[in-house]
């Protein structure tokens, strides 16, 4: 049974360039976690869907991110346009909300803005 | 504003040694704490949880103490192998709700 999954598992970039993450949930999962990590803040919390629905995104840093969860199956995180201090780690998590909370993170993306 | 605090940042225990690692809260509305480990290069994989009905869950090596009164809860790796090593994180959540709120993390290196 597949994980999370989520590409690209790499991005470098220039300075002032879109970039988008993308993220397949577990199937059957009605939860998706956006995560950044870094040694400074270490995991923090972006934003999270509930059966597609943003519930919170107090968590997202600025206007240039946003998040949209067009279906059950796919999510997107997409800075625009990217700044240095954007590099870093983001997960992708999914739940089963109702369950036992127990949150499944991807692999991860690890973005280098030049 | 930061709502669990996670102690320390880092440990180095040689092999069969016992990293003890802490954490408090202060929302008194948490009622669920998972333990995440992260390898390397990996995502943060759920370890041990705990609700506050128990004051202890042991899971093979690893044990979680909570303290209710006091708001605190910690890990303990039993006999750590330096298979252990990596990053721990405690979390906490709400019963209303599945977000999770992460500790700042404890990188656990077992010398062998």
């Amino acid at each position: 049974d597949a994980g999370v999954i989520q590409s690209p598992r790499h991005e470098v970039t220039e300075m002032g360039q879109e970039v988008t993450l993308r993220c397949k949930p577990i199937s059957g999962h009605n939860s998706l976690f956006w995560y950044r990590q870094t040694m400074m803040r270490g995991l923090e919390l972006l934003i999270y869907f509930n059966n597609n629905v943003p519930i919170d995104d107090s968590g997202m840093p600025e206007d240039r991110f946003s998040a949209k969860m067009p279906n059950a199956s796919f999510s997107t995180l997409k800075i625009q346009p990217s700044e240095p201090r954007d590099s870093a780690v983001y997960f992708c998590a999914s739940s089963f909300f109702g369950g036992n909370n127990e949150q499944f993170f991807g692999p991860g993306t690890r973005l280098t803005v030049l | 504003q930061q709502q669990v605090k996670q102690s320390p940042q880092s440990l180095i225990v040689q092999k069969g040694g016992i990293p003890i690692i802490n954490c408090a809260y202060e929302n008194t509305a948490f009622d669920y704490f998972p333990w995440y480990q992260q390898f390397p290069g990996k995502g943060p994989a759920l370890l041990i949880a705990i609700r506050p009905d128990v004051s202890e869950k042991k899971e093979g090596r690893f044990t979680i103490s909570f303290n209710k009164s006091a708001k605190q809860f910690s890990l303990h790796i039993m006999d750590s192998q330096p298979g252990d090593s990596a990053t721990y994180f405690c979390a906490a959540s709400m019963a209303a709700g599945n977000k999770l709120t992460f500790g700042g993390g404890t990188r656990v290196l077992v010398k062998p």
